[in-house]
């Protein structure tokens, strides 16, 4: 168990639809990462929070957004749902430390219809 | 960040040592190389982390040539439950793990 839950752990929706997907990281961490992979591009990180804050952007597309809320939860929202959104959907959270181990949570698996 | 490239895929017989090489001509003077693995249908898990010369861990050590410009991930002893896939990953310290792990190395462990 790494400490960090992701609900849920499955979702099916169709397209055009919205999703929320959560995240809880490790107590005390306050780096919160979002990740989709896909067989074809592999694990692509989305964005970064830290403390609320968001701190990096990768791949994200328009129509996904994210927040981190004061108790470090964090939601990834997917709108305007596609079938090529079909992806696991990681979170992954660190401490301070820059190059400190990032503990990744079991995924949600999204599969748009 | 610096760009990481490594073989798609591996086999090995159980009880080899199985190595992986990862190669990152244009890594940076504070970068880190950290090695992820990652079971089907699971989240990543740290492996080892090395700046320079050689790191090792119960589970496995890393290589590191003078000249950082690529890093083998050793794993002695293999056995079936060490299919996976292995992610190379290259940045600098303080950056976190805000980069692509790619598709990695899937290592396939047979009898």
């Amino acid at each position: 168990d790494s400490g960090v839950t992701q609900t849920p752990k499955h979702l099916i929706t169709a397209t055009g639809q919205r999703v929320t997907l959560r995240c809880s990281p490790r107590s005390g961490d306050l780096s919160v990462y979002w990740y989709q992979q896909s067989l074809d591009q592999g694990l692509q990180f989305l964005i970064q929070y830290y403390n609320g804050e968001e701190r990096a952007k990768g791949n994200i597309l328009e129509r996904f957004s994210a927040q981190q809320f004061p108790d470090l939860h964090s939601e990834l929202n997917l709108s305007s749902l596609e079938l090529g959104d079909s992806a696991l959907y990681f979170c992954a959270s660190s401490g301070q430390g820059g190059n400190t181990e990032a503990f990744f949570g079991q995924g949600t698996r999204l599969t748009v219809v | 960040l610096a760009k990481t490239t490594q073989p798609i895929s591996m086999d090995s017989y159980e009880g080899q040592e199985v190595n992986i090489t990862c190669s990152h001509n244009n890594i940076a003077t504070n970068d880190y190389i950290t090695w992820y693995q990652q079971f089907p249908s699971q989240g990543p898990r740290f492996i080892i982390q090395g700046y320079k010369t050689k790191v090792t861990n119960e589970v496995a050590s890393l290589f590191i040539p003078a000249d950082r410009k690529s890093s083998t991930l050793s794993l002695p002893r293999v056995s079936l439950s060490d299919t996976a896939v292995y992610y190379c990953l290259v940045g600098p310290s303080g950056s976190g793990y805000a980069l692509n792990f790619g598709k990695g190395t899937s290592l396939l462990v047979t009898p």
